[in-house]
């Protein structure tokens, strides 16, 4: 398998543009995870879903952010209107819950707001 | 208390030696344990994960989990420069697939 794929790998836009994050879990998996690293905070969950459906929103920041998952196969990280302070690397990670805990990540996406 | 701690480092040890790495964490977090380790720029990637008491070995890394201190750590032996990296502890609470991870802890392992 090609492992998690997120697009694009690196992003730069101008406060107030909308912003958005795609991932490609590993075929398969039922768990879809966003999270967001920053020096300053680590690495913060965001948001997850168990077969496309939002389980646990309460890491997402504020109401500029929102995600969705159509799809088995493709989620959406959306941040609209961006601020500078949303700079971060963002990752997407998936699991198997029937084969056990472990989370696979992709490979993030460096978002630079100025 | 923080649901998953660790000392952010950076810790830094020969080429050759153990390195060992801790991670306390909270009531909220007790059933699963993972360490991943995460080079500069790239994505974190699972080492090891232990759900009992007690040591679990595969090649140079060891676990240990001890669930009435509520710690795991992680043993790195025989450190080679290419183990510089921050490692990630994280917890499951259990009940959903939710991982809780530390801040890491940066390791440099000196030649």
């Amino acid at each position: 398998d090609a492992g998690v794929i997120q697009s694009p790998r690196h992003e730069v836009t101008e406060m107030g543009q909308e912003v958005t994050l795609r991932c490609k879990p590993i075929s398969g998996h039922d768990y879809l995870f966003w999270y967001r690293q920053t020096m300053m905070r680590g690495l913060e969950l965001l948001i997850y879903f168990n077969n496309n459906v939002p389980i646990d929103d309460s890491g997402m920041p504020e109401d500029r952010f929102s995600a969705k998952m159509p799809n088995a196969s493709f989620s959406t990280l959306k941040i609209q209107p961006s601020e500078p302070r949303d700079s971060a690397v963002y990752f997407c990670a998936s699991t198997d819950r029937g084969a056990g805990d472990t989370q696979y990540f992709g490979p993030g996406t460096r978002l630079t707001v100025l | 208390q923080k649901e998953v701690e660790q000392n952010s480092g950076p810790l830094s040890v020969p080429e050759g030696a153990i390195a060992s790495l801790n991670c306390t964490y909270s009531d909220r977090v007790s059933q699963s344990f993972f360490w991943y380790r995460q080079y500069s720029g790239k994505s974190p990637e699972l080492i090891m994960s232990i759900y009992s008491n007690g040591d679990k070995e595969d090649g140079r890394f060891t676990a240990q989990l001890n669930k009435a201190s509520q710690y795991v750590s992680l043993l790195i032996r025989d450190s080679q420069p290419s183990d510089s990296a921050t490692y990630l502890c994280a917890g499951n609470g259990g009940a959903t697939n939710k991982l809780i991870f530390g801040t890491g802890t940066l390791l440099a392992v000196q030649p």
